[in-house]
């Protein structure tokens, strides 16, 4: 079946270092993604979303690339602060229902 | 405007008891989905519902129910409670069912164990 995917379940970045979350999709047909992150005792929330008409999107302080030749998207996160210590889920908003990956837990290190 | 509302946060059962949840989406928001999360397996697909029908299921038995009522509101249940069923249980809102309809926004969740 479909299929969404983490690289990495945990990943330590110290205070102001860029982090870099991976995720692997198996759809080729998937068309539009979106990061999640869920912080301890709460919902996931909204982070970033990209279509597959765009290969990166820019927010604030978060970049979302999207490489369809492998199937391949990442979250970065600039200049990571302790607020940013939390689960990060990528999911693929082209399937019904959404298909999560399983979470890359990011710890910040201060 | 409100969020997502999930009544309960927390609630400890025993084993072949059931459970109500209920959640409350946003104003506006007719398209309800349900999602178990437990350590091992991620987050994983219960229902979704749309005007009152549902329109996807996931994999789970048919101890898992749900419904939806007019004003949108949901509930799902669990009868004969295993201890396999305790997870964070969370409830997603959007304004339209299906696919690439946008962001789904969470509730906080309701915390089940099952003892």
């Amino acid at each position: 079946g479909e299929s969404v995917g983490l690289h990495l379940p945990t990943l330590s970045v110290q205070e102001g270092d860029n982090s870099i979350i991976n995720c692997a999709y198996s759809n080729s047909a998937s068309d539009y993604f979106i990061w999640y992150k869920q912080e301890s005792g709460k919902g996931p929330q909204f982070i970033i979303d990209i279509r597959s008409n765009m290969d990166k999107r820019q927010g604030q302080r978060v970049t979302v690339l999207l490489n369809k030749t492998v199937k391949h998207l990442s979250l970065q996160i600039a200049a990571t602060q302790p607020g940013d210590s939390a689960v990060y889920f990528c999911a693929d908003r082209g399937n019904t229902p959404l298909v999560f990956g399983k979470g890359t837990r990011l710890s910040v290190i201060a | 405007k409100a969020g997502v509302t999930q009544t309960p946060r927390y609630l400890i059962k025993t084993r072949g008891q059931q459970v109500t949840l209920s959640c409350s989406p946003i104003s506006g928001h007719r398209s309800v989905s349900w999602y178990q999360q437990t350590p091992g397996q991620g987050l994983q697909f219960l229902f979704e519902y749309f005007s009152e029908t549902q329109r996807n299921k996931g994999n789970f038995p048919g101890r898992f129910s749900g419904r939806q009522f007019s004003n949108s509101r949901s509930e799902m249940n669990v009868s004969t409670l295993e201890l396999g069923d305790s997870a964070l249980y969370l409830c997603a809102s959007s304004s339209q069912p299906g696919l690439n309809t946008g962001e789904l926004f969470f509730g906080e969740g309701s915390r089940l164990t099952v003892l």
